[in-house]
């Protein structure tokens, strides 16, 4: 299977815990973006990636959120001192830059609950 | 006032018919447009993607741009139970990669 996956696909964590979430894009696509969908809304921006460097931010991303790729390749997304509202799904979805095509490709998501 | 608005539904139609899905936005910097089907529990999944204003067909599915009303519309023809799912329209490129997402719409096809 040659798609974005995500890793792990549920989570469960109590309040306060920290949780990790991993993202492998499509091989040759260098850009990389999270999004966060709570139940009932779409997928909201989170935070993007072209190769190494992470190149724009939402306000949604407070400080305890953290996002990382570090050789280009996977993501990884880290939720600090979680909170009940943290809970949704995280998707994460990648592109390859072309000329008036920006198409992006998501991945199954991971699903938080915060208890 | 969110930048795409959608109508949730749901909306529910016989097998067969000709479903018509619609989105309105503010953003007069959108430059693409996309259309995502999301099954329950699931990542979205692309459907079509139309640059600036026109119609692109695919298959049972039509998508169409008019940027001077800043509306969006997808068709889909011959519409099927496995069809049933919801639908989110999506745009971007004013200064940024980010798509902006609609709330989506249900979609429930009867047998």
């Amino acid at each position: 299977d040659t798609g974005v996956s995500q890793n792990p696909r549920h989570k469960i964590t109590k309040r306060g815990q920290n949780v990790t979430f991993r993202c492998d894009p499509i091989s040759e696509h260098n850009r990389l973006y999270w999004y966060r969908q709570t139940l009932g809304q779409g997928p909201e921006f989170l935070t993007y990636f072209q190769n190494e460097a992470q190149l724009e931010k939402s306000r949604l991303l407070s400080d305890r959120f953290s996002a990382e790729r570090p050789k280009g390749s996977f993501s990884t997304l880290e939720i600090q001192r979680t909170e009940q509202g943290d809970s949704a799904m995280y998707l994460c979805a990648s592109s390859f830059p072309s000329f008036h095509q920006e198409t992006q490709y998501f991945g199954p998501g991971t699903r938080l609950l915060v208890l | 006032q969110k930048e795409v608005e959608q109508d949730p539904g749901p909306l529910s139609v016989p097998e067969g018919a000709i479903v018509s899905l619609n989105c309105t936005y503010s953003n007069s910097a959108f430059q693409y447009f996309m259309w995502y089907r999301q099954y329950s529990r699931k990542g979205p999944e692309l459907l079509m993607y139309t640059y600036s204003s026109g119609n692109k067909e695919d298959g049972r599915f039509t998508a169409q741009v008019d940027k001077s009303s800043k509306y969006i519309s997808l068709f889909i023809r011959d519409s099927q139970p496995s069809d049933s799912a919801t639908y989110l329209c999506a745009g971007g490129g004013d200064s940024s990669y980010k798509l902006i997402f609609g709330s989506g719409t249900r979609l429930l096809v009867r047998p």
